[in-house]
C-alpha cells in the first residue's frame, strides 16, 4: 500500500459523457502526478500539480483537465469521452518540486471503461 | 532523458536470484536511474533508484557500472509475488517519469 487512494477503482460511462476521478496523495505529499495507461499507448504522463499549481504538463488532451484543492487532492476530470478513452488512469504522489530526484508513489488506480 | 534498453522477458526460478538488466548508453551526468515494477494492472510500485553508487534497500539492489551506461536490478530472492513487468527509467531534469515497455520478469516454482 503506496498511501496513495483513488477513486472510482471502475468506472463505466458511455461516449460522450464527462467523468472525475479523484486521487488524495500520500500524508505529507505536495506533488500530484497523472498518468494514463492504455494498451496501445503504454503509461503515459498526463499532467503534475504541486501545492495547487500547475508545474508540468505532457500528452493530455484538451478535453481532459485537472486541478489540485486547497487540502492537497486531486481530481482529473475527462469531457466529451470517447471509445479510445478506455484505459487505466494512475495518480502519482511525491514530496516536493525537485524533479528526477522526487520518488513518485502511485496509486492503485481507476479503470474506465467508455462504450 | 535518456532511452533504455530492457530484454523483453526473463524466467528465474523461486528462491534464486534475479539479476534484471538495463542498457542506458546515452545517459548524462546527473540523470538518475529508476526502478519500478508493475504487477498486473496494478499501479506501478517503486523498486529503488541511483545515481552512480550501489544501492540497496529492503527490497533490492541496483547495481550501476562505472561508466553509467547500465545497470543491474537485483531481486536477492524472488518469490512468485515478483512476477511482475519491470521498468528502468532514467531521468533527467523531467517532472515526468518516462515508461518504455520493461522486461516481463516470471518466478517459476
Amino acid at each position: 500500500d503506496s498511501g496513495v487512494t483513488q477513486t472510482p477503482k471502475h468506472l463505466i460511462t458511455a461516449t460522450g459523457q464527462r467523468v472525475t476521478l479523484r486521487c488524495s496523495p500520500r500524508s505529507g505529499d505536495l506533488s500530484v502526478y497523472w498518468y494514463q495507461q492504455s494498451l496501445d499507448q503504454g503509461l503515459q504522463f498526463l499532467i503534475q500539480y504541486y501545492n495547487g499549481e500547475e508545474r508540468a504538463k505532457g500528452n493530455i488532451l484538451e478535453r481532459f483537465s485537472a486541478q489540485q484543492f486547497p487540502d492537497l487532492h486531486s481530481e482529473l476530470n475527462l469531457s466529451s469521452l470517447e471509445l479510445g478513452d478506455s484505459a487505466l488512469y494512475f495518480c502519482a504522489s511525491s514530496v516536493g518540486d525537485r524533479g528526477n530526484q522526487e520518488t513518485q508513489y502511485f496509486g492503485p488506480g481507476t479503470r474506465l471503461l467508455v462504450l | 532523458d535518456a532511452k533504455t534498453t530492457q530484454p523483453p522477458s526473463m524466467d528465474c526460478a523461486e528462491g534464486r536470484a534475479a539479476n534484471l538488466p538495463c542498457n542506458h548508453s546515452t545517459i548524462s551526468g546527473n540523470e538518475y536511474v529508476y526502478w519500478y515494477r508493475q504487477i498486473h494492472s496494478q499501479g506501478p510500485q517503486y523498486i529503488i533508484h541511483g545515481l552512480k553508487n550501489n544501492e540497496t534497500n529492503e527490497m533490492a539492489s541496483l547495481i550501476i557500472t562505472e561508466d553509467r551506461k547500465s545497470s543491474t536490478l537485483i531481486l536477492p530472492h524472488a518469490t512468485l509475488r515478483d512476477t511482475a513487468v519491470y521498468y528502468c527509467i532514467v531521468r533527467g531534469s523531467n517532472y515526468k517519469l518516462t515508461f518504455g515497455k520493461g522486461t516481463l520478469l516470471t518466478v517459476n516454482p
